[in-house]
């Protein structure tokens, strides 16, 4: 059974510079989700993708942010010149059903840890 | 705008007693869904249980049930028969509309449960 994947595990990286992460979602999910969370908090939405194509970015999203799913499977994440306030889990989650009971499956998560 | 509320940061419970946790939620929306989600250390979000604004009957999924009370806009999660494996971080969610898309999910409840 291959849930959904995420790597790295942990990433720690120096203020200003770029990270990318990845999410491998359910072979035969079409729709992907990137999360955010903070120590003690629920998980903030950031954008969503069904197949290749991105239906949704948060407004709270700074410019720095970008994901990716070019061919409909995988995506990629990535932040520029990251910030202290960037430390976070990122979790990615994807799904199959597009009706209002679909359930999310989500991955261990990518912890970030800006120094 | 759609929003979660719990208002317990933590709940402690013994072994083989029952819990409810609390969850209120505000949305504009006719058409909707509540899910729950656990958490446990590993950070992994699991579902438990999900609810949609026209079923008229409490969801239920094994020890797991959900107290789903439109008017009061509540949909309180209880877990029978508590296990030392049910210590972890519990999140209610919403969707709104009724083509899937994100989940938004309140701070969390860490419930504790003692032998």
């Amino acid at each position: 059974d291959t849930g959904v994947s995420q790597d790295p595990r942990h990433k720690i990286t120096k203020r200003g510079q770029n990270v990318t992460f990845r999410c491998d979602p359910i072979s035969e999910h079409n729709r992907l989700y990137w999360y955010r969370q903070t120590l003690g908090q629920g998980p903030e939405f950031l954008t969503y993708f069904q197949n290749e194509a991105q239906l949704e970015k948060s407004r709270l999203l700074s410019d720095r942010f970008s994901a990716e799913r070019p061919k409909g499977s995988f995506s990629t994440l990535e932040i520029q010149r990251t910030e202290q306030g960037d430390s976070a889990m990122y979790l990615c989650a994807s799904s199959l059903e597009t009706q209002i009971n679909e359930k999310l499956f989500f991955g261990s998560g990518t912890q970030l840890s800006v120094l | 705008a759609q929003k979660i509320t719990q208002t317990q940061p933590g709940m402690f419970v013994q072994e083989k007693e029952a819990v409810t946790l609390d969850c209120t939620y505000d949305t504009s929306d006719q058409s909707y869904g509540l899910f729950w989600y656990k958490q446990p250390s590993s950070g992994e979000m699991i579902f438990l249980i999900y609810q949609g604004s026209y079923d008229e009957q409490n969801a239920t999924e094994g020890r797991y049930s959900l107290n789903f009370q439109k008017a009061r806009k509540s949909a309180n999660l209880v877990i029978s028969a508590s296990q030392l494996g049910d210590s972890a971080m519990y999140f209610c969610a919403m969707r709104e509309g009724l083509g899937g898309g994100k989940l938004i999910f309140g701070q969390g409840t860490e419930l504790s449960v003692k032998p």
